[in-house]
């Protein structure tokens, strides 16, 4: 299994309360996203990495941010949650020389509820 | 709209039984991948087909890329209760440069 890991694994927090979630791998891939998953619509790109420093915005991007200082480390930032963030939060890596056809491997998952 | 809309949405089978999950959109994609989520965990990669018409399969399920490359599908032989989980199609879609979909999601369920 890739190395990737996912902090904190379960938080329940307040509307308007700030909110980081941290994704860390030990593959040294360069890729590494930010997916939410809500039923009925399967897994949704909110952020990606393509190196460090260098993001860019995926589907779902309004209300996160993200910041990566290091290879390693990926951090998915709730300014002032809302409860339609309510969600399962998953980390995924490539090593991606072909965002189409690169295989992601995924973290086990961030259980995130906003009351 | 999702723009990889997957059907159908749940599925609840007898062990043994065929089955085949659909996905589609109006969208041209160089390829598509399909993923297997088992509950509490992330999506495990099954396989990815690039090339429309293709066919691809892997043990008892069998994956087929439309010639438009538009819809995919996947087709499972004699079910087992080891089926069971979400089925995930993705890609990237020619016209958006490097913005990666999933679909909707089917949820197997293989009942012994």
């Amino acid at each position: 299994d890739a190395g990737i890991t996912q902090s904190p694994r379960h938080k329940v927090t307040e509307t308007g309360t700030p909110v980081t979630l941290r994704c860390h791998q030990t593959e040294n891939h360069r890729y590494m996203y930010w997916y939410r998953q809500d039923p009925g619509h399967g897994l949704r790109l909110i952020h990606y990495s393509y190196g460090v420093k260098d993001t860019d915005k995926g589907e779902v991007s309004d209300g996160y941010s993200v910041s990566r200082s290091k290879t390693e480390d990926f951090l998915l930032t709730l300014e002032s949650a809302t409860s339609s963030q309510t969600s399962v939060y998953f980390c995924a890596i490539s090593e991606s020389t072909s965002l189409s056809t690169d295989t992601q491997y995924f973290g086990p998952g961030t259980r995130l509820t906003v009351l | 709209t999702q723009l990889l809309e997957q059907s159908p949405q749940f599925l609840s089978i007898q062990e043994g039984e065929n089955l085949t999950v659909y996905c589609n959109s109006s969208s041209v994609f160089s390829s598509l991948q399909w993923y297997r989520q088992e509950p509490g965990e992330g999506p495990v990669l099954l396989v990815t087909v690039v090339t429309g018409g293709e066919v691809k399969k892997l043990k008892r399920l069998t994956f087929q890329f439309g010639d438009a490359r538009k819809d995919s599908s996947l087709h499972i032989t004699a079910a087992q209760p080891g089926d069971t989980g979400l089925y995930l199609c993705a890609g990237v879609p020619l016209n958006t440069g490097n913005q990666f979909y999933f679909g909707t999601g089917t949820s197997l369920t293989v009942i012994p």
